[in-house]
């Protein structure tokens, strides 16, 4: 069974700062099954990036992802205050999927 | 524009069935392109997969949850299913189905999601 751990657990921000959040799992993933979420409070996940580096429909292209391997990152290059919130990893593994326990984004 | 809505009950006793629908609009869940699952996220916990249907009627389950779930599909109402017995406090959530791209290049990403429904488990 793949796990998924998210660090830091929460990172603190001023707007115009830039946000790098780790992903790292507990084996070796496909890079196609790898995503980012974003969640604000008592709103349902928004799908970031798919595919770990693929942006998904309408999402501002200072968020990015990379990484390959156990190691994945998603950066946003320059926080807006909008984009505080809670973000997490995913993978589709052996007909399951797994999410990470969340990174929080808040404003310093 | 896809959109996917919860509905149900929002309050069960212990030991009952749990029963949701997710309704979809905007696309068809008569389509060999996605699967539709379920999430489950525990007031200020994470998110757990729960199960997904496909089109065809296959299930996959979260073999933690296996022994209580059965995921269901109508196609004329352009709608799936959740079940979850037994029910227990544990069970308390807010419930979302969302949209599984399963084609072509990069794939298994919930692609929509329904703004979710909490279930509350108490007697």
């Amino acid at each position: 069974e793949i796990v998924l751990s998210q660090s830091p657990g929460t990172l603190s921000l001023s707007p115009g700062e830039r946000a790098t959040l780790s992903c790292r799992a507990s084996q070796s993933l496909n890079n196609n099954y790898l995503a980012w979420y974003q969640q604000k409070p008592g709103q349902a996940p928004r799908l970031l990036i798919y595919g770990a580096s693929r942006r998904a429909t309408g999402i501002p292209d200072r968020f990015s992802g990379g990484g390959s391997g156990t190691d994945f990152t998603l950066t946003i290059s320059r926080l807006e205050p909008d984009d505080f919130a809670l973000f997490y990893c995913q993978y589709y593994g052996v007909t399951r999927w797994t999410f990470g326990p969340g990174t929080k984004v808040e404003i310093k | 524009q896809v959109q996917l809505q919860e509905s149900g009950p929002g309050l069960v006793k212990p030991s009952e069935t749990l029963s949701l629908t997710c309704t979809v609009s905007g696309g068809s869940v008569n389509s060999n392109t996605y699967y539709w699952s379920w999430i489950r996220q525990p007031p200020g916990k994470g998110l757990e997969w729960i199960g997904y249907i496909y089109y065809s009627g296959s299930t996959n389950y979260n073999p933690s949850l296996k022994s209580r779930v059965s995921i269901s599909v109508d196609t004329s109402k352009n709608q799936f299913s959740l079940k979850l017995n037994s029910v227990t406090a544990a069970d308390t959530a807010v419930y979302h189905c969302a949209r599984v791209y399963a084609g072509d290049g990069p794939k298994y990403h919930f692609d929509y999601w329904g703004q979710g429904t909490l279930v509350t488990v108490s007697s």
